[in-house]
């Protein structure tokens, strides 16, 4: 079945750029996402690329997709204290409205 | 974006009584709504899927018996967990899917989740 992999943990110092990677497996990927969850909270979407992208840009934040590999990876700028939270890789395949989370990135940002 | 209101925030309640969630969509119909469990510091769990009107479709290994849901109308969908246990205890999450119109793709939007404590 569909499988999405990311590293469970990443320390960067504040001001640093952060880069968190993840893996899928469903080549038939359409959407590939980018949630953050900070402490006893829901998902908040942060970014999304549509497969047929390799790039996407949104003021601090820059996502790269390499399909080929089913790599995608988040890149945030100028990281702040107040980023650190968990990052979930997430992907939604041809089945439908499914998205199939990994299992998040703990980022913690030290001041 | 699209906002997403997930009632109560947190619940304690006695082993053997039932807990119902509310997840309500607040600026868009929900065509489809999906209720995730998380156990601490691991991903989310699909449990199921809802499409409104229609029976729910339930994930390999959830008893649907357990975790009744309903999804009455665009939206509002429930989520009853009947006869609570403590290992019922969990963070559940609701996600609701749509049109809403702002042709940014069919990404789902989150409420803020359930913290259930069975005691």
């Amino acid at each position: 079945g569909e499988d999405v992999e990311q590293s469970l943990f990443l320390s960067v110092r504040e001001g640093d750029s952060s880069v968190i990677n993840c893996t899928y497996t469903d080549s038939s990927s359409t959407y590939l996402y980018w949630y953050k969850q900070e402490p006893g909270a829901g998902l908040q979407l942060l970014t999304y690329i549509f497969s047929n992208m390799d790039m996407k840009q949104d003021q601090r934040l820059t996502v790269l997709l390499n399909k080929k590999d089913k790599h995608l990876s988040l890149r945030i700028a100028d990281t702040q204290t107040g980023d650190s939270a968990i990052y979930f890789c997430a992907e939604k395949g041809t089945g439908g409205f499914k998205t199939i989370f990994g299992a998040g990135t703990r980022l913690f940002v030290k001041a | 974006g699209a906002v997403v209101s997930q009632h109560p925030s947190w619940v304690i309640c006695k082993s053997g009584t039932s807990v119902k969630i509310e997840c309500r969509s607040l600026d868009f119909q929900a065509t489809t709504m999906f209720w995730y469990r998380q156990f601490p510091k691991q991903s989310l769990m699909l449990m199921a899927t809802s499409n409104e009107g229609s029976k729910a479709t339930y994930e390999q290994g959830v008893e649907k018996d357990k975790f009744l849901i309903n999804h009455a109308s665009l939206t509002l969908s429930t989520l009853t967990v009947t006869s609570a246990h403590p290992e019922d205890s969990s963070f559940y999450i609701c996600s609701a899917s749509g049109n809403i119109g702002q042709g940014e793709g069919t990404e789902a939007f989150f409420g803020q989740g359930t913290r259930l404590t069975v005691v």
